[in-house]
């Protein structure tokens, strides 16, 4: 199982908003490691959507909002559309296994 | 501007030796904070870090299959190489190169290939 945990699935109808946990522990997230959030088409490479808790690349909308608190973090889609249906995973640094880590993923349905 | 591409065989028989390149451009590795890594993703599965290796040669393997894995960089041509050995069916999966540009082995992702699918099977 992931070292991060997300929930499998998430889903919301287009104009509503959606969260999207990712849940560590004392060796990641609350060690203070900054946390990252990807989104993934089908088909498609990930593409960072949040760096560093709540940072967004330039070109991504202001409906994805990133946020931390101790172990746990938050990705939240205001606003859905229809194009926002993919997955979505979080990633983040583990002290205790000295390498990167990524959550289980989260698929996004727009309903 | 910035690009990766991954490639290697498509099909490897298990318990044998699977060698992947990113070859990139727009980019050095000589230059201070950039590192390289490998990302894998089984089909239908979650991604799952492999490997970094940086500019100043520093590189780190995924715990669970260091002892399977070597990274190595060519700066002179801008590549990568991953070796993964005695390879089982359990391995097949879409492999990615991807970049970090802050230094810190946590950082994000901020450029990736486009992934090339390795399929383990006799």
């Amino acid at each position: 199982h992931s070292v991060l945990m997300q929930p499998p699935s998430v889903s919301g109808a287009p104009g509503q908003r959606v969260t999207i946990s990712c849940t560590g522990s004392s060796s990641n997230l609350g060690a203070g490691y900054e946390v990252h959030w990807y989104q993934q088409l089908p088909g498609t490479a990930p593409k960072v959507i949040i760096f560093v808790n709540s940072n967004r690349p330039s070109g991504v909308p202001d409906r994805f909002s990133g946020s931390k608190s101790g172990t746990s973090a938050s990705l939240v889609i205001t606003g859905l559309q229809a194009e926002d249906e993919a997955d979505y995973y979080c990633q983040s640094y583990d002290s205790s296994l000295s390498g990167v880590v990524f959550g289980g993923g989260t698929k996004l349905t727009v309903l | 501007q910035v690009t990766l591409r991954e490639s290697g065989p498509a099909l490897v028989i298990p318990t044998q030796t699977l060698t992947l390149t990113c070859t990139f451009s727009g980019f050095s590795l000589k230059t201070t904070g950039m590192c390289l890594s490998w990302i894998r993703q089984p089909p239908g599965k979650a991604l799952e870090w492999l490997a970094h290796i940086c500019w100043n040669d520093d590189f780190y393997y995924n715990t669970f299959l260091e002892t399977r894995l070597t990274i190595s960089k060519d700066t002179s041509k801008n590549q990568v190489v991953l070796t993964v050995t005695n390879v089982d069916p359990v391995d097949t999966a879409t492999y990615f190169c991807a970049r970090i540009s802050t230094g810190n082995y946590g950082g994000d992702f901020d450029f990736w290939g486009q992934g090339t699918l390795v399929t383990v099977s006799s």
